[in-house]
């Protein structure tokens, strides 16, 4: 199975930082990764799919970017309502595999 | 706007078997481009995949549950389920069942998730 690993496991920001988390895979996956936002209690949010393309609905501000096996979330932008868990999710191939996650806190 | 919901019982005894059922509402689970599945978040965890079936009745399972793990669709219901045998207290966990999208060549997305449902797995 391909192993997923983020960093920082947790971070610490002010509203207006700008953000960046990272992801990087075992091996090669193309750029089959998707990013998800988890809010205490509540289901996972997608909020990009194939390292790059903004789901709908989701604040211009987040991005992300990478190939192969490194890839980039950034938040331009952090406002209030972005703290949470983050997790990467591979699903170039199964099984499908989470990163541990990346927990932003807002300051 | 798709929207899944998950039932099943919150508290199963060890060595019995947990099964869910998520349901599928405005939206048909019978397109071929809509693969069906679950995810489970242990207390204090992080995302776990248990497994996927799509169309036709296929079905992908974490290696580390195949041999406890089913997953099957129920078209006539609009409903897919999972069950998972044999549980032990570290199956405790909340459950959540999604849609994975084929978008097209080599594009997916796991976009649909329903709320979740906890799961105790004690006696």
């Amino acid at each position: 199975a391909i192993q997923m690993t983020q960093s920082p496991s947790s971070l610490s920001a002010s509203v207006g930082d700008r953000v960046t988390i990272t992801c990087r895979a075992s091996q090669g996956i193309r750029n089959d990764l998707g990013w998800y936002q988890q809010k205490p209690g509540k289901a996972p949010k997608l909020l990009i799919y194939a390292t790059s393309i903004l789901q709908s609905g989701v604040p211009s501000r987040f991005s992300g970017s990478g190939s192969g096996t490194d890839f980039t979330l950034t938040i331009s932008s952090l406002q209030p309502e972005d703290f949470g868990t983050y997790y990467c999710l591979q699903d170039y191939n199964y099984p499908l595999t989470f990163g541990p996650g990346t927990k932003v806190d807002i300051k | 706007q798709l929207q899944l919901q998950e039932s099943g019982p919150g508290l199963v005894k060890p060595s019995e078997t947990l099964s869910l059922t998520c349901t599928v509402s405005d939206g048909s689970i019978s397109r071929s481009s809509h693969y069906w599945g679950w995810i489970r978040q242990s207390p204090g965890k992080g995302l776990e995949w248990i497994g996927t079936v799509f169309h036709g009745g296929g079905t992908y399972y974490n290696p580390s549950l195949t041999s406890r793990v089913t997953v099957s669709v129920d078209t006539s219901k609009n409903q897919f389920s999972l069950k998972l045998t044999s549980v032990t207290a570290a199956d405790t966990a909340v459950y959540y069942c999604t849609r994975r999208l084929r978008a097209g060549d080599n594009l997916y997305l796991m976009d649909v998730w329903g709320q979740g449902t906890t799961v105790t797995v004690s006696s």
